[in-house]
């Protein structure tokens, strides 16, 4: 149970374009979502915390113009990289909670801006 | 400021023994922790968590210790197996902000034959 689907997995496409990531949670209604950022070698940075229905809630220095999340229901949280340029290139990984549970994670995103 | 810190960054076992994955945190308000297992290209699996009123938490070969005083957490993974290899990261949250997790640098763990 808990599973956590992102689409896509890997993604490679020109400066200036948006890219939209989707986070779903398969098999239990999620009351949050979370988006985050790795680079190499580096820890999970969480960029933004999204309730279904509300406006998502971001980091301290995570620009929300170029970061869009959109969480449409229960089950469907999208994160929109806007104008993508190459220093966005980055692992990014989503996951999804019950109250009381644990978060539950995708497989990430791995997004190269060429 | 790293408030969750893993200070090995990785850590070599023969298969069979021990593992002892370590962390500490600097923010006293985090009160509840988990551990979470990756491997390359995918997300991170949760594991095991504690509570911050406990000090020991046990799941199958899986103990998580939690030392308040000295705000330091471990992990321990006994007979270590070598489908145990995989980057460990260690997470804190603080109750009441929806569960927002601040993770450790992870520390990668290689278990020999």
């Amino acid at each position: 149970g808990a599973v956590v689907s992102q689409h896509p997995s890997w993604v490679i496409c020109k400066s200036g374009t948006s890219v939209k990531i989707e986070c779903r949670s398969l098999d239990f209604q999620a009351t949050t979502m979370f988006w985050y950022r790795q680079f190499p070698k580096q820890s999970l940075m969480l960029m933004a915390t999204s309730n279904e229905g509300s406006k998502a809630t971001y980091e301290q220095g995570v620009e929300k113009d170029k970061f869009l999340i959109n969480h449409a229901s229960l089950t469907l949280s999208t994160l929109t990289v806007t104008s993508a340029h190459p220093e966005d290139s980055s692992f990014y990984i989503c996951s999804a909670r019950v109250t009381g549970r644990p978060q539950h994670f995708g497989d990430g995103t791995r997004l190269s801006i060429l | 400021d790293q408030q969750v810190k893993q200070n090995s960054p990785s850590l070599s076992v023969q298969e069979g023994r021990i593992s002892i994955l370590n962390c500490d945190y600097t923010n006293s308000m985090f009160d509840y922790f988990l551990w979470y297992k990756k491997y390359p290209a995918e997300g991170p699996t949760f594991l095991i968590s504690i509570s911050s009123i406990k000090d020991k938490n046990e799941d199958g070969r899986f103990t998580v210790f939690l030392n308040k005083s000295a705000k330091h957490l471990s992990l321990h993974i006994v007979p270590s197996q070598p489908g145990d290899s995989a980057v460990y990261f260690c997470a804190a949250s603080v109750s009441g902000t929806a569960s927002k997790l601040t993770f450790g640098t992870g520390t990668r763990l290689q278990v020999t034959l």
